[in-house]
């Protein structure tokens, strides 16, 4: 059971805003910075965020990342039908000495 | 362009070691963290551990499979590898393999492997 909750599931119609949330705790979120990643249909995991809110070469400024305490918060702006996709945060903890990935969220586009 | 390709058998019997490995092309095995990452069907992603230091192989588990796994790096074929003893159904997944730039993934695993999927069967 991961460590770092994430809603199951998340919709948004194309051009609309969608936001993930990812709850965690002092010895992951609150002491460390938080990653997101995209996992498109059968493909493998696409680092989209780091450090909290840095995003790689070639991620579009579409895709915003944020933290507050312990919980931290993926935006999409101007959904894409290209989007659909699981959504995982992770971060590492302290007290497991882990890399822990949050539980993902599948986001829909209507 | 760094890229890697993970390699090994699909199928593991109950009570076996699954073995796999993963081949880094396009860029050095070193000064980087080599992680393996596993996906069980339908499930969420679970970080299983890297290794470190080319030269003394430093390693890092997940506390939950420390008891059975082995990282490994071998710098003459520009690999690492994944060793899970004694395997049982829950340990049938996608696994994935990746590189960090940190020991705590603070720019997180910006290279992955497309995936090798195992299933524990008799």
């Amino acid at each position: 059971q991961s460590v770092l909750t994430q809603p199951p599931s998340a919709s948004g119609t194309p051009g609309q805003r969608v936001t993930i949330s990812c709850s965690g705790s002092s010895s992951n979120i609150g002491s460390n910075t938080v990653n997101w990643y995209q996992q498109l249909p059968g493909t493998a995991p696409k680092l989209l965020i780091y450090h909290n809110n840095q995003r790689p070469s070639g991620v579009p400024d579409r895709f915003s990342g944020s933290t507050s305490g312990t919980s931290a918060s993926l935006a999409i702006s101007g959904l894409q039908s290209e989007e659909e996709a699981d959504y995982y945060c992770a971060a590492w903890d302290d007290s497991l000495n882990g890399y822990v990935f949050g539980t993902g969220t599948k986001v829909t586009v209507l | 362009q760094v890229q890697l390709q993970e390699s090994g058998p699909g199928l593991v019997k109950p009570s076996e070691t699954l073995s796999l490995a993963c081949t880094v092309s396009g860029g050095s095995i070193s000064t980087y963290y080599w992680s393996w990452i596993r996906q069980p069907p339908g499930k969420g992603l679970e970080w299983i551990g890297y290794v470190y230091d080319t030269h003394s192989g430093s390693t890092n588990y997940n506390p939950s499979l420390k008891s059975r796994v082995t990282i490994s790096v071998d710098t003459s074929t520009n690999q690492f590898s994944l060793k899970l003893s004694s395997v049982t159904a829950a340990d049938t997944a996608v696994y994935y393999c990746a590189r960090g730039a940190h020991r705590h993934f603070y720019y997180g695993m910006d290279v992955w492997g497309q995936g090798t999927t195992v299933t524990v069967s008799s």
